[in-house]
C-alpha cells in the first residue's frame, strides 16, 4: 500500500543551524509529494510540493527534491529561525485518492 | 478569503453525548476529508467524500458518520462519544481529479470527551 515514513522527533536545533527532516515513501506509480507545516494551535499549511521525479519544491528557505531512485523527499533548510518551530508533515498523493500523511516531526528552534 | 471553515473550535462532551462537527469550503473543491490528529499518530483519515453525494470510509471510521450536504459542506457526527474520540479533528478539501493539487485545511476542532 501507500505509506510515508518520516524521522521521529522531536528535533531541537539552535538558531541558524542546518535542518534536515527525512521522509521516505512507498507508493504505486508516480505520486505527488508534499510537505505541510503546522504551527501551534493551527491547521496544516502547504509548505512545498513536487509533482514528478527530480522536481525541487521550495518555499520560505525550505527545499525538498523528489528522488524516485531512493523514494525520498527530505526537507532541508540552511539556517533555521525560532519562527520555524512547528510540526512538519510529509505527505503523498498516489492518484485520485486522499493524501497519505507521515506521523509528523516536531521541530523546536532555540535562540 | 475564508478557505475551509470548521465549527466549533473547542468542545467538551460527556461520554455518550452526540455532536456534529461542521465544515464548509468556498473554493469549489469536489473532494472533502475528515482527519483526526493524535499525539504520535499523525493524521488519520476518518471519512472522505470525492464528490457531492458520495462518501467513503477511511482508516478509522468506527464511531463516526458523515454527511456531504452539498458541494460546500461536509459534516462529521459522533452519535455516542467515547473518551477514545478525544482528539483534534481537521477538515480538508481538494480538487482530487488533479493529482498534483494540495489539500487545504481548516483550523481544527479540539474535542475532549470526559
Amino acid at each position: 500500500g501507500n505509506s510515508v515514513t518520516q524521522m521521529e522527533g522531536p528535533v531541537t536545533l539552535s538558531e541558524e543551524a542546518f535542518l534536515t527532516i527525512n521522509c521516505t515513501y512507498t507508493a504505486t506509480g508516480y505520486p505527488s509529494l508534499f510537505w505541510y507545516v503546522q504551527y501551534p494551535g493551527e491547521g496544516l499549511q502547504l509548505l512545498l510540493k513536487a509533482t514528478k521525479a527530480d522536481d525541487k519544491g521550495s518555499n520560505k528557505g525550505f527545499e525538498a527534491t523528489y528522488r524516485k531512485e531512493t523514494t525520498s523527499f527530505h526537507l532541508e533548510k540552511g539556517s533555521v529561525q525560532v519562527s520555524d518551530s512547528a510540526v512538519y508533515f510529509c505527505a503523498l498523493c498516489p492518484g485520485n485518492t486522499p493524501l497519505v500523511f507521515g506521523k509528523g516531526t516536531r521541530l523546536s528552534v532555540i535562540a | 478569503n475564508a478557505g475551509v471553515t470548521q465549527t466549533p473550535k473547542f468542545q467538551v462532551l460527556k461520554t455518550g453525548q452526540s455532536m456534529t462537527l461542521q465544515c464548509a469550503q468556498d473554493m469549489n473543491h469536489n473532494s472533502m476529508y475528515w482527519y483526526r490528529q493524535d499525539p504520535g499518530m499523525g493524521l488519520r483519515l476518518i471519512y472522505y467524500s470525492a464528490s457531492e453525494g458520495t462518501t467513503d470510509k477511511g482508516e478509522v471510521p468506527n464511531g463516526y458518520n458523515v454527511s456531504r450536504l452539498n458541494k460546500r459542506e461536509f459534516s462529521l457526527r459522533l452519535e455516542s462519544a467515547a473518551p477514545s474520540q478525544t482528539s483534534v479533528y481537521f477538515c480538508a478539501s481538494r480538487v482530487e481529479t488533479l493529482m498534483n493539487t494540495e489539500a487545504f485545511f481548516g483550523q481544527g476542532t479540539r474535542l475532549t470527551v470526559v
